[in-house]
This record gives C-alpha cells, structure tokens and sequence, in this order.
C-alpha cells in the first residue's frame, strides 16, 4: 500500500518571506499523482497544486510551487511571499493510475507570523 | 453554482443509534469518497463509490455503511458498531479517470459529528 509521510506537524513563517513544507511517499507504480491541499480554519479543503508524476517539470501555481524528485520520491510544496491567509494545514496527497482514490498525510499546521 | 454540499454541519448522536450524513453533488462527478478526520490523524478513507449502485471499502469502513442509488448523492450510515464515531466527516467527488484530470478530488464543507 502506498504511504505518504509528513514528518513536521508544525511550521512557522515570517509574513512576505518564503517556506517550504516537505513530503515523502512510497509507491511501488510509475504513474501515478500527487497533490497539495489547504485546509484553512473553516475546515474546507482546498486543492492547492497537482503533479503528474510523468511531467519532468515542476508545477507552479502563482506563489505555490513545487519540487517534485521522482527518484527520491520527494513532493514539497514552496509557498513565497506568504500571506496571513496562507496560514492553514497543508495535505500532501498521492493518486495512483489504477482508481481515483487518494492517500493524504497527517498534515502540517502553517502559522503565519506579522 | 456546483459543488458538493452536506448535512448537517452539526451532528449529536447518542450512543447506540444509528446516523445518516448526507452528501450531494452536482458537478456531475462519477465518483464519490466519505473521509474521516482526526485530530493528527489527517484523512482516511471510510469508502468510495466510482460508479452508481457500486462501492467499495476503504482503509476504516467498519461499523459504517453507503449506498449510492444516485450519482449525485451519496448517503454515510455511522451504525452503533462504530465505537468511536467521534470526528469530522468530510465528503468528495472526482471526475471519472478515463476523463484526464482524474485523481483531482473537490470536497465539502465537512460535517462534525459528536457522540454524547
């Protein structure tokens, strides 16, 4: 079964600076995807960003980014310029190529300095 | 708008009965997911339905039950079986994975459900 580890429960950054947040998984299959959600205090979960594992280029959504290393099966996600409203807890989330279903982290709580 | 709603957001129950969460979609999503969430527990997969009339299980479906008589609807049972029902329940859906960005799932608002 695949497994994804977020190892730091806990996270703090200076408002306009820049933190990345790390994850590890373990998988066995050549394709598959992997996801970040933001679930902020309001408990809704928010797709952050996605990365399909055969694309070599890593993806960007405005101040999200990632650094995604197939190899050592690594998935971080780099938030720049954060913003009070990034503060939340952040998923990290595998999909594989053989049904829909997810497997998610424990999470990471971000907190936001001003 | 679409999006997937659910009922209540506040749910008391007593212990031994039975309670119905309720989940509705219209995005037109083929399938369809219950999570549960735990403190430091992240989320975990109670089960999932990619077809109607179809479910399957996932990681910790005891002492809950599903049906999926409609695509856009999804109903969760937490029975008395369960023994500690205490938790967030969080509802999702995704686009078929023969359609492309299959994998992508969009959630609820999530219901919080307290034994007394």
């Amino acid at each position: 079964a695949q497994t994804v580890t977020q190892s730091q429960p806990e996270m703090s950054v200076q408002e306009a600076e820049t933190v990345t947040l790390s994850c590890t998984y373990d998988t066995s299959e050549s394709d598959y995807y992997l996801f970040w959600y933001k679930q902020p205090p309001s408990r809704q979960m928010i797709l952050v960003i996605r990365q399909e594992a055969y694309k070599q280029q890593n993806a960007t959504e405005n101040r999200f980014s990632v650094n995604f290393q197939k190899a050592a099966k690594s998935f971080s996600l780099k938030i720049s310029d954060s913003q009070l409203g990034d503060a939340a807890m952040y998923f990290c989330a595998y999909g594989d190529g053989a049904n829909s279903k997810l497997t998610f982290g424990k999470g990471i709580t971000l907190s936001v300095r001003p | 708008d679409g999006g997937i709603t659910q009922s209540p957001k506040y749910l008391f129950r007593k212990e031994g009965q039975n309670v119905t969460l309720s989940c509705e979609q219209n995005l037109n999503h083929d399938a369809m997911y219950w999570y549960r969430q735990d403190p430091g527990q992240g989320l975990r997969l109670i089960y999932y339905s990619q077809i109607v009339n179809d479910f399957q299980k996932g990681d910790i479906a005891e002492g809950y039950s599903v049906s999926r008589e409609k695509k856009e609807s999804f109903p969760l049972t937490v029975t008395s079986a369960q023994k500690n029902p205490t938790a967030f329940y969080l509802c999702a859906s995704s686009i078929d994975w023969t359609s492309g960005r299959y994998g992508e799932q969009f959630f609820g608002p999530g219901t919080r459900l307290t034994v007394l």
